[in-house]
């Protein structure tokens, strides 16, 4: 176990919805990075934040957003969503910059 | 864009073989480089890491890599394999420069040992 923890574990939606994952991350992590993974793909960055500010963001729709909060846990809000936003969600936290990752068991996201 | 390439998609080994798994990337810059694993139904755990230094590493459960600079390559080696191995290995990046935050993955490679 990392530390890393994410809420819910599995969801289902219908396109055009809403969703918001929720990412807790190990003591003493500030900085905590978000990753979509399609099945039989490799993670993909989406966004990362550092002391509640976005400092990074991958290729990704501006409907996709988040948040960071003071003790550090964060949120990751998808807008109208479509059937290819289907995957597993994962959150990561690391101490700093050039830290190592630790990664969260996910959040299973099926859009119908 | 910088990318992370594994060759193989599924390999599957008998108990004992020995294992070898590609990963090259494409930034000829400096780069900090891990190995991931995904056990089925557990998340992503850190195997090993090369960020300055010996470019032989050794991680957890056995398992080296090698950092080959000339050839942008950072392979994944056990000598001896268990079932106990079988799960998806997701070699991954780090650049430096702009968007040295992020990670970025190959695609994995499903490894199944067979007792």
């Amino acid at each position: 176990e990392t530390g890393v923890t994410q809420s819910p574990t599995h969801l289902i939606k219908t396109r055009g919805q809403q969703v918001t994952l929720r990412c807790s991350s190990q003591s003493g992590h500030n900085t905590v990075s978000w990753y979509q993974q399609a099945l039989g793909q490799g993670p993909q960055f989406i966004f990362q934040y550092y002391r509640e500010e976005e400092n990074g963001r991958g290729n990704f729709p501006p409907r996709f957003s988040g948040l960071q909060f003071p003790n550090y846990s964060s949120e990751l809000n998808v807008n109208a969503l479509e059937l290819d936003d289907s995957a597993l969600y994962l959150c990561a936290s690391k101490r700093g910059r050039g830290e190592t990752q630790y990664f969260g068991p996910g959040t299973r996201l099926l859009v119908l | 864009a910088q990318s992370v390439s594994q060759h193989n998609h599924h390999v599957i080994l008998s108990e004992a073989a020995s294992l070898e798994l590609g990963c090259n990337y494409s930034y000829g810059g400096t780069v900090n480089l891990f190995w991931y694993v995904q056990y089925p139904g557990q998340h992503l755990q850190l195997l090993l890491k090369y960020f300055s230094g010996d470019p032989l590493v050794k991680g957890i459960k056995g398992f080296e890599a090698e950092f080959i600079k000339s050839k942008f390559s950072f392979n994944l080696r056990k000598p001896s394999v268990q079932w106990s191995d079988t799960a998806e290995y997701f070699c991954a990046v780090t650049y430096s420069g702009a968007g040295s935050y992020q990670l970025t993955f190959g695609k994995g490679t499903k490894l199944s040992v067979i007792p």
